[in-house]
């Protein structure tokens, strides 16, 4: 069975901080795929990132990083010079090989509160 | 244009009372979704359909229906609600896998 975990419940940073959050699955499949959402207080669930099993290229989008370890099973997102604005609640999941139907299993996602 | 839109926004209705949440993609994709976000924030698949065709049917309570007419709508009937119904409903699309877009979700309360 799939499982993902965010063992980091509530981060609290200062603005400007870096910031990382921890991703850790499970999954016996050998192709599978890992994803981050953003939820911010409106409540809207945003895409941030896919990654495929077969990628461990780490990934830099703007102030988004991500880095893929297949060694320890984990997705981990950074956010380099957080705003304000990145304040909401970030989910890791992770989906089965590519078929139609296949669903995603979320972590318990982290709440990310960034002060002025 | 939205992606994935899906209707009411909230929902307050009493228990016992029958409702419908509507969700429709105009993405193209194949593949389509309800999720249910508890009052923790935990999100968990509760149906899937490809192609108007049931794919995936966790252990959800027979009262939640989902009806697909076609592949760009997929709709959410519950009967009888319950207190414990009260979530936020998400509805997504993807396609053969790919990210899932989300609606902007349904708040339910039920009183």
């Amino acid at each position: 069975a799939q499982k993902v975990t965010q063992a980091q419940t509530e981060i609290s940073v200062v603005e400007k901080e870096d910031v990382t959050l921890d991703c850790v699955y499970e999954t016996r499949d050998t192709t599978y795929y890992l994803f981050w959402y953003k939820q911010p207080p409106s409540g809207e669930l945003v895409f941030l990132i896919r990654r495929n099993s077969f990628d461990e290229q780490n990934e830099i989008s703007g102030r988004y990083s991500w880095n893929f370890q297949k060694s320890t099973s984990s997705f981990n997102f950074t956010i380099t010079a957080s705003q304000v604005v990145d304040s909401a609640v970030y989910f890791c999941a992770l989906s089965e090989a590519e078929y139609s139907g296949s669903r995603l299993t979320f972590g318990e996602g982290t709440q990310l509160t960034v002060n002025p | 244009d939205t992606a994935v839109s899906q209707t009411p926004k909230y929902l307050v209705t009493q228990m016992g009372n029958d409702k419908s949440i509507k969700c429709e993609q105009n993405l193209g994709h194949d593949t389509m979704y309800w999720y249910k976000q508890d009052s923790k924030k935990f999100l968990k698949i509760m149906f899937s359909y490809n192609n108007k065709e049931l794919i995936i049917n966790e252990t959800v309570p027979n009262r939640f229906s989902p009806k697909s007419p076609d592949k760009a709508h997929l709709n959410l009937h519950i009967n009888s609600l319950e207190l414990g119904d009260s979530a936020v409903y998400f509805c997504a699309s993807s396609s053969e896998g790919r990210a899932a877009f989300f609606g902007q979700g349904t708040r339910l309360t039920v009183v």
